[in-house]
C-alpha cells in the first residue's frame, strides 16, 4: 500500500520567515495531495491540495508543488505569522477506493514572534 | 451549525468496557469516515461508508464495528476496550467518491479516548 514520509517533524521559524515541509510517496497511481492544518484540539481542516496534473499551486502565502517523478510534494509557507503554528499534515489519496488518504506523520510548526 | 460534530468529546473508561462514539454531518455529504489519531499524532484510516456502505476496513480488529443508520451519521462502537485502543477518533465526510473524483474532507473536532 501507500506510504507517505513526512520532513521534518518539527519546525521553528522566526515570524515573517518562510517555511517548507516535504513529503514522499511510494506509490506512483497516487494522483491527489492535499495538505492539512491541525491546530490544538482540533480536528485538521485542508488548507491547499493539488492534483497529479499540475506542478505547482499557490493560494496567498500558500503554495505547493509536486513533483511526480521523483514522487514528492512540499508545502511553502512564506510570511510566516504567530497564527500559522500548528501541525501540518501530507496526504496521498488514488482518488478511487473510497478516497482513502493516507497521511504523512505530521511536522509541527512553530512561528516565534 | 457545526459542519461535522462527535460525541462525546472526551471518554474515559476501563479496560474490557464497551463504548461508542457517535458522528453526524449536515454537510449533504454521501461519504463518512473514521479515522485514529495515535499519541505520535500519526493519522490513519480506519473505515470509510459510502451511502450507508462499508466501502473500505483497514485491518481494524472486528472489536470496532461501525453503523451507519443513514447517510449523516456513522457511528463507532467499540467492544472490549484495550489499552492500546487509547487516541484521538476523529470522524470525516466528504461529497461522492469515486473515479478520478477527488473531494475534501471535512474533519470533526475528535474524541480523545483514554482506556485505563
Amino acid at each position: 500500500g501507500e506510504n507517505v514520509e513526512q520532513h521534518p517533524s518539527t519546525l521553528s521559524v522566526q515570524e515573517g520567515d518562510s517555511a517548507v515541509i516535504k513529503c514522499t510517496y511510494s506509490d506512483s497511481a497516487s494522483n491527489y495531495f492535499p495538505w492539512y492544518k491541525q491546530e490544538l484540539g482540533k480536528g485538521p481542516q485542508l488548507i491547499i491540495d493539488i492534483r497529479s496534473n499540475v506542478g505547482e499551486k499557490k493560494d496567498q502565502r500558500i503554495a505547493v508543488t509536486l513533483n511526480k517523478t521523483a514522487k514528492h510534494f512540499s508545502l511553502h509557507i512564506t510570511e510566516t505569522q504567530p497564527e500559522d503554528s500548528a501541525v501540518y499534515f501530507c496526504a496521498a489519496s488514488k482518488g478511487n477506493a473510497g478516497n482513502m488518504l493516507t497521511f504523512g506523520g505530521g511536522t509541527r510548526l512553530m512561528v516565534k514572534p | 451549525d457545526t459542519a461535522v460534530s462527535q460525541t462525546p468529546k472526551y471518554l474515559v473508561t476501563q479496560m474490557g468496557n464497551d463504548k461508542s462514539i457517535k458522528c453526524e454531518q449536515n454537510l449533504g455529504h454521501d461519504t463518512m469516515y473514521w479515522y485514529k489519531q495515535d499519541s505520535k499524532k500519526f493519522l490513519k484510516i480506519m473505515f470509510s461508508y459510502n451511502n450507508k456502505e462499508l466501502i473500505i476496513n483497514e485491518t481494524v480488529p472486528n472489536r470496532f464495528s461501525p453503523k451507519s443508520p443513514d447517510k449523516a451519521h456513522l457511528n463507532l462502537h467499540i467492544n472490549s476496550l484495550e489499552l492500546g485502543d487509547s487516541a484521538v477518533y476523529f470522524c470525516a465526510s466528504s461529497r461522492k467518491t469515486g473515479g478520478l473524483i477527488y473531494n475534501e474532507q471535512f474533519f470533526g473536532p475528535g474524541t480523545r479516548l483514554t482506556v485505563l
